[in-house]
């Protein structure tokens, strides 16, 4: 079965510093990974993805993803933290088990805190 | 585009009775998942409808249901509700394919008293 594991519940950084939120995964065949950013009270927004190609993915905000296969790990990292990136991060892995969609399976998230 | 909308946002209920929830998709996606989020097991995988039909479905009981409209518009009812059952209901959207992003709308909080 699939499964994504978010070994830490809170990040501190201070201001400035880089940060990196981990991520590590179980998945049977090629992964399709994700990360998803949550603010208070707000649904979920979509930061980036790896489906196949190059291993350092790109996302919105300033936010990359380095996938390692060898270490089943999608870390996310941003070179200068923001006080404004402060919110709860979640890895997501798309379940192939099912049918040709399937549903994401989340970690249970990481609270990022920066303080300035 | 318009992004992922949830009807109503906010929802009291007691327990015992039900409630529908209301989704629209992204103009053009066909897809749609509920996920439950709550402090103690986090986000959880209701179901996803595709073109009118369930594609996919989760481990939560039968008074929990679904279905989606031909406009692609979808609605979840939680019948007979429970104090369990207080989340926030999350809907996501994506057009149809494993490698597509699922876009999230801003949730239903509902509340059981």
């Amino acid at each position: 079965a699939q499964s994504v594991a978010q070994p830490e519940d809170q990040v501190n950084v201070a201001e400035g510093n880089p940060l990196t939120v981990k991520c590590t995964y179980s998945v049977s065949g090629n992964p399709y990974l994700f990360w998803y950013v949550q603010y208070p009270n707000r649904g979920l927004q979509f930061l980036l993805k790896y489906i196949t190609g190059d291993n350092l993915v790109k996302g919105s905000y300033g936010f990359e993803a380095e996938f390692n296969k060898s270490q089943t790990s999608f870390h996310l990292k941003k070179p200068s933290a923001l006080v404004s990136d402060s919110a709860l991060y979640f890895c997501a892995v798309r379940d192939k088990g099912q049918g040709s969609q399937g549903n994401l399976i989340f970690g249970k998230g990481t609270k990022l805190s920066v303080k300035p | 585009k318009a992004g992922v909308t949830q009807t109503p946002r906010y929802l009291i209920k007691t327990r015992g009775q039900q409630v529908t929830l209301s989704c629209s998709p992204i103009s053009g996606h066909r897809s749609v998942s509920w996920y439950q989020q709550t402090p103690g097991q986090g986000l959880q995988f209701l179901f996803e409808y595709f073109s009118e039909t369930q594609r996919n479905k989760g481990n939560f009981p039968g008074r929990f249901s679904g279905r989606q409209f031909s406009n692609s518009r979808s609605e979840m009812n939680v019948s007979t509700l429970e104090l369990g059952d207080s989340a926030l209901y999350l809907c996501a959207s994506s057009s149809q394919g494993a490698t597509d992003t699922q876009y999230f709308g801003p949730g239903t909080r509902l509340t059981v008293l």
